[in-house]
């Protein structure tokens, strides 16, 4: 284990469905961050959150929906999607001063929308 | 902007032998580098970054990334590589300014027996 847990590690779901992927850190970092994955595609970022505050939200559709109640977790609440959002999807978490320290990734949550 | 690209998409190489996987960039100001590995169904792994000092940087699993700043490149290498370190390997630098970092479209490298 890294320190960034992610759950579930699988999930399958119709495209009316609602679920919720989590993420949870126990590292003392400051920012947390959800990455796309997709097959021969390059990393995507989707959502960096600051000090628990959403500070870019990369043009992703509303039918993905973040949230940070506290500096340990971070949550992609899912709806009515798309069999184009099949994806392993990434969460990772940072502290943030200068940049420098890198990333730490949790194993992913691998999403299927059938 | 600032971008990080790595030119393979595959690196084949024998047990063995020395290997190298190759990261260029693009960046204003003084770059902040990392290499990054992953695993099968797994998440990215942290292996080495460079921020500021020697140019040759040593990190996880015996790799080390030589930064070249007139080349603008961060090669990563191995000097024998292990049928284990077959696996994706991501190159990324920091967004100037940001904590954000870009990454590249990752490079696979596979070790023959």
């Amino acid at each position: 284990e890294t320190g960034v847990t992610q759950t579930p590690r699988h999930l399958v779901m119709g495209m009316t469905n609602k679920k919720s992927l989590k993420c949870e850190q126990h590292l003392g970092h400051n920012a947390m961050y959800w990455y796309k994955q997709s097959a021969k595609k390059p990393l995507e970022l989707m959502f960096v959150y600051s000090l628990e505050e959403r500070v870019e939200n990369n043009s992703v559709p509303s039918r993905f929906s973040p949230e940070c109640p506290n500096s340990s977790h971070l949550f992609l609440h899912l709806h009515t999607l798309q069999p184009e959002d099949s994806a392993l999807y990434l969460c990772a978490s940072s502290q943030e001063t200068q940049g420098a320290g890198g990333y730490t990734f949790g194993s992913g949550t691998r999403l299927t929308v059938v | 902007a600032q971008s990080v690209a790595q030119p393979e998409d595959q690196v084949n190489v024998a047990e063995g032998n020395p290997l190298t996987v190759k990261c260029t960039y693009s960046v204003s100001g003084n770059p902040y580098l990392f290499w990054y590995v992953q695993y099968p169904n797994r998440g990215l792994q942290f292996l080495l970054k460079y921020i500021t000092g020697d140019n040759l940087v040593k990190g996880s699993y015996g790799f080390e990334a030589e930064f070249n700043k007139s080349q603008t490149s961060f090669h990563l290498k191995k000097p024998s590589a292990l049928v284990s370190d077959s696996a994706l390997y991501f190159c990324a630098v920091r967004d100037t300014g940001t904590y954000k970092y870009i990454f590249g479209t990752g490079t696979r490298l596979k070790v023959l027996a």
